[in-house]
């Protein structure tokens, strides 16, 4: 069983539509959480990251933490298509600098 | 503005040809790290340098060797090529105990014929 579970997709949605993108894992020592955007032929970016359970926001996107079902979640709200990208959620044990453990990533695409 | 760069962009290589990646950063980061991405296995870490000289194995590091002389610059080595090391390679590096992040070079599509 992999350490993060993450839905492959492809994701297709209308402009405009609240996207919702899940992972899970199975090892409860994780505290740092993070989702990466990656834009075809690019190096993923850090778009969001939370210590612990709750919410953050950050402008349109929302990143929620369910540590009781190692569940995390980022929210999309009015979806663009410059938001076509492939987000991997990530976690760590320590500081978000040291090393990090990827989910397999969801390709979005949304429809103009 | 963070920058990490990576040698080449596209690689292609022959089997059994020695291979050299090249990663630089230029924040001063302690931490360099370098994956290897592939369609639904996502990243998977190979070799992290904490300090110069320095090197821990990742989850992959087979048929891999790592370099870390100097603070900015964080080379990998495919000793041997072969053709399951066909992937895009992806330099990373983050300062250390911080609550910061990661930070991604464009990386390496890799051909091995």
């Amino acid at each position: 069983q992999k350490e993060v579970e993450q839905d492959p997709g492809p994701l297709s949605v209308p402009e405009g539509a609240i996207v919702s993108l899940n992972c899970t894992y199975s090892n409860s020592a994780f505290q740092y959480f993070m989702w990466y955007r990656q834009y075809s032929r690019k190096g993923p970016e850090l778009l969001m990251y939370t210590y612990s359970s709750g919410n953050k926001e950050d402008g349109r996107f929302t990143a929620q933490v369910d540590k009781s079902s190692k569940y995390i979640s980022l929210f999309i709200r009015d979806s663009q298509p410059s938001d076509s990208a492939t987000y991997l959620c990530a976690m760590s044990y320590y500081s978000s600098a040291s090393k990090i453990i990827f989910g397999s990533g969801t390709r979005l695409s949304i429809r103009p | 503005d963070v920058k990490v760069t990576q040698s080449s962009r596209y690689l292609v290589k022959r089997t059994g040809e020695k291979v050299f990646l090249e990663c630089v950063q230029d924040m001063d980061h302690e931490n360099m790290f370098w994956y290897r991405q592939d369609p639904g296995l996502g990243l998977r870490l190979i070799y992290f340098s904490y300090d110069v000289k320095m090197k821990e194995k990742g989850d992959i590091p087979e048929g891999y060797s790592v370099s870390r002389e100097k603070k900015e610059r964080f080379s990998l080595i495919l000793e041997s090529a072969s053709t399951n090391q066909t992937s895009m390679y992806l330099c990373a590096s983050g300062p250390s105990g911080s609550t910061d992040t990661q930070y991604f070079g464009p990386g390496t599509r890799l051909t091995v014929l």
